[in-house]
C-alpha cells in the first residue's frame, strides 16, 4: 500500500518543549517537503529536500529543523524558537525534477497544538 | 512574483449547479498548474493539473480552463454535489524549477447546499 504517512496525528506539546513529526514515503520520490497550514489559510512552505543529506529552507523555516538520512523519512522537529507552534503539519512527496513530474503528493497531516 | 491568487474565500452552490474558482498569476515563467481538492482534517489531494500548452483540461465533473494571456486559470465542477464541499487550492510551479516547488493560493471554502 503505497502512499505517504505522517505521525502522530495529534500531537500536544508544552512551551519550551522541542517536538519532531514524522514522515515516512514509500513512493520512491526524491523530493519531500513539509507544509504549515493555520486554519482558514493556505500552505507555506517550511523546508524541503530534493535529495539525501541535503535539504533547504522554505518560506517559513525559523523555529524549525529537519534531516534526510534516507530517503524514505523526512522528520520535522518544531523547536520551543518556534513562537506560534500551534497549527496543522503536512507533509508531501514528489518524484525527481525533471519535466512533466511536478505532482506533489500530501500526507494525512499531523495537528500540533501547544498547551 | 511568486504569487498566486485565488477568489473567492468561499462559495456557495445549489446541488447540480457549477461552482467556478478563479486563480490569477504572475510569474510567466509557470508551466505547471494543480488544483488540490483538502477535506477538513485530511491532506490536499491532486485534483487535476494543467499545462499551458492547452486552454482546457476535463476530467470528469472537473475542468481547468487556462488562460495564457491574461495569466489566469479556473476551476469549474460541474453538476455540484454536497460531496463536493471542501476547500479547493490552485497552484503553481516552474517544470525545470530544483525541488519541485509549488506556489500556493489562499484556497476557496466551497459549499453545495443539497
Amino acid at each position: 500500500d503505497g502512499g505517504i504517512t505522517q505521525s502522530p496525528k495529534y500531537l500536544f506539546r508544552k512551551e519550551g518543549q522541542n517536538v519532531t513529526l514524522s514522515c515516512e514515503q514509500n513512493l520512491n520520490h526524491d523530493a519531500m517537503y513539509w507544509y504549515r497550514q493555520d486554519p482558514g489559510q493556505g500552505l507555506r512552505l517550511i523546508y524541503y529536500s530534493q535529495i539525501v543529506n541535503d535539504f533547504q529552507k522554505g518560506d517559513i523555516a525559523e523555529g524549525y529543523s529537519v534531516s534526510r538520512e534516507k530517503k524514505e523519512s523526512f522528520p520535522l522537529t518544531v523547536t520551543s524558537a518556534q513562537k506560534n507552534p500551534t497549527a496543522f503539519y503536512l507533509c508531501a512527496s514528489s518524484p525527481d525534477g525533471t519535466l512533466g513530474r511536478n505532482e506533489q503528493f500530501f500526507g494525512p497531516g499531523t495537528r500540533l497544538t501547544v498547551l | 512574483q511568486q504569487q498566486v491568487k485565488q477568489s473567492p474565500q468561499s462559495l456557495i452552490v445549489q446541488k447540480g449547479g457549477i461552482s467556478i474558482i478563479n486563480c490569477a498569476y504572475e510569474n510567466t515563467a509557470f508551466d505547471y498548474f494543480p488544483w488540490y481538492q483538502q477535506f477538513p482534517g485530511k491532506g490536499p489531494a491532486l485534483l487535476i493539473a494543467i499545462r499551458p500548452d492547452v486552454s482546457e483540461k476535463k476530467e470528469g465533473r472537473f475542468t481547468i480552463s487556462f488562460n495564457k494571456s491574461a495569466k489566469q486559470f479556473s476551476l469549474h465542477i460541474m453538476d455540484s454535489q454536497p460531496g463536493d464541499s471542501a476547500t479547493y487550492f490552485c497552484a503553481a510551479s516552474i517544470s525545470n524549477n530544483a525541488g519541485n516547488m509549488l506556489t500556493f493560493g489562499g484556497g476557496t471554502r466551497l459549499m453545495v447546499k443539497p
